[in-house]
């Protein structure tokens, strides 16, 4: 069955340090997919997506993601994290026409 | 400025009382969704709509039911028999069926009292 995992439900980091938030998921064809952030009582906002060609995509807000099919990953990253990057971060993944799977999310903590 | 529209905010459900949450969207998307958000376990998709009059049960559709009348709105009834019905509830469209990105709206917060 296809499925989309993020192992940390937290993390915690200082503001101006690199962040990696990991994606895992199982889909037996090539996946779409995105990764979305949503800001405590609202609704969430596209960051990024892959859905075929360079492995590295880029962003908003300086988020870029690396799609490594021999590790069924997907993992975010930026360099230096803001303040204002403090939210819940969502992995997807497209299980088929019209269908998305999310991740269980991310919170994101910065310390300033 | 295209969007999602979800009304109201904030919603209070007695028990035993049906209640339906609005959606609407001038984006010209064809599909349209329901997500039920809980703490801790992600968004799982309650209902999901292709075209107009057309809809098609997600993983929790029990307790829950829609329609979908115009291509603008998709409202989400709240039954009496869903359960446990106190949670974040988030729609959302797009256009491309495959591989398109999601618009979300700003959700509903629904609270049983």
């Amino acid at each position: 069955a296809q499925s989309v995992t993020q192992p940390d439900i937290h993390i915690t980091v200082s503001e101006g340090a690199s962040l990696e938030l990991r994606c895992n998921y199982s889909y037996g064809a090539t996946p779409y997919l995105f990764w979305y952030v949503q800001s405590p009582g609202q609704g969430l906002q596209l960051l990024l997506k892959y859905f075929s060609g360079d492995t590295l995509v880029q962003g908003i807000k300086g988020f870029e993601a690396e799609f490594k099919r021999s590790q069924s990953s997907f993992n975010l990253r930026k360099p230096s994290v803001h303040w204002s990057d403090a939210a819940e971060y969502f992995c997807a993944v497209e299980s088929g026409t019209y269908k998305y799977i999310f991740g269980t999310g991310t919170r994101l903590k910065v310390l300033a | 400025d295209g969007g999602i529209t979800q009304s109201p905010k904030y919603l209070f459900r007695k028990e035993g009382q049906n209640v339906t949450l609005s959606c609407e969207q001038n984006l010209n998307h064809d599909a349209m969704y329901w997500y039920r958000q809980d703490p801790g376990q992600g968004l799982r998709l309650i209902y999901y709509s292709q075209i107009v009059n057309d809809f098609q049960k997600g993983d929790i559709a029990e307790g829950y039911s829609v329609s979908r009348e115009k291509k603008e709105s998709f409202p989400l009834t709240v039954t009496s028999a869903q359960k446990n019905p106190t949670a974040f509830y988030l729609c959302a469209s797009s256009k491309p069926p495959t591989g398109g990105d999601y618009t979300f709206g700003s959700g509903t917060r629904l609270t049983v009292v």
